[in-house]
């Protein structure tokens, strides 16, 4: 087991561009969560995955965000149409129900930053 | 709504005892995490309470009162690496973190 995965780590893109990450869970964990985190700031929850069913949307989660989990695996977060405001470490975590409380783990994240 | 209050910056020395504070106010409360967090780095997990009490771990101690919706985590024998932000999440009736802005530790010499 190698933990939560992200790709890309860093990502540079100019504005209005399109840009799409990828999260690979722990196996077992059959809960995912995307969460987006500013320089100083805890991370915000964005939205959250059983399975292959996306459960919660937040309301930071705009019409240009999408986030996918096909069968329930791997999971993709997209956003159309950068702007500025983009700007940040995108963190994914993966869990699992019963766990024995330690809690939710991590991924390395993926800083994005728009031009 | 949701509102995790902890202290944005704290200062200590090696060696010495710090305790940062998280006061909570959320709907739905199923546990309290706290987190480090090292710059550029994922959160890592430290401690989980979700019963009144103190829970102890190594040189990290976290305690919860849920009628006053309050939390500390206590860190002993401060080491150099300890220098980092220190989160502190509900998980809520949504099965999600609520997270707090973060503390930053410096620890000094």
């Amino acid at each position: 087991d190698t933990g939560v995965s992200q790709d890309p780590r860093h990502k540079i893109t100019k504005r209005g561009q399109n840009v799409t990450f990828r999260c690979d869970p722990i196996s077992e964990h059959n809960r995912l969560y995307w969460y987006r985190q500013t320089l100083g700031q805890g991370p915000e929850f964005l939205t959250y995955f059983q399975n292959e069913a996306q459960l919660e949307k937040s309301r930071l989660l705009s019409d240009r965000f999408s986030a996918e989990r096909p069968k329930g695996s791997f999971s993709t977060l997209e956003i159309q149409r950068t702007e500025q405001g983009d700007s940040a470490m995108y963190l994914c975590a993966s869990s699992r129900p019963g766990r024995n409380n330690y809690g939710y783990t991590f991924g390395s994240g993926t800083r994005l930053t728009v031009v | 709504g949701q509102n995790i209050d902890q202290p944005t910056e704290m200062t200590a020395t090696e060696g010495a005892i710090v305790q940062i504070n998280c006061t909570y106010q959320t709907s739905g409360f199923n546990g309290l995490f706290w987190y480090q967090q090292h710059a550029g780095e994922a959160p890592t997990f430290l401690s989980y309470n979700v019963l009144d009490g103190l829970e102890e771990k190594g040189r990290f101690s976290s305690f919860l009162s849920r009628s006053k919706g309050y939390s500390y985590l206590l860190l002993k024998e401060l080491q150099m690496k300890d220098s980092a932000s220190y989160l502190c999440a509900v998980e809520t009736g949504r099965r999600a973190l609520t997270f707090g802005s973060g503390t930053r530790l410096q620890v000094q010499p």
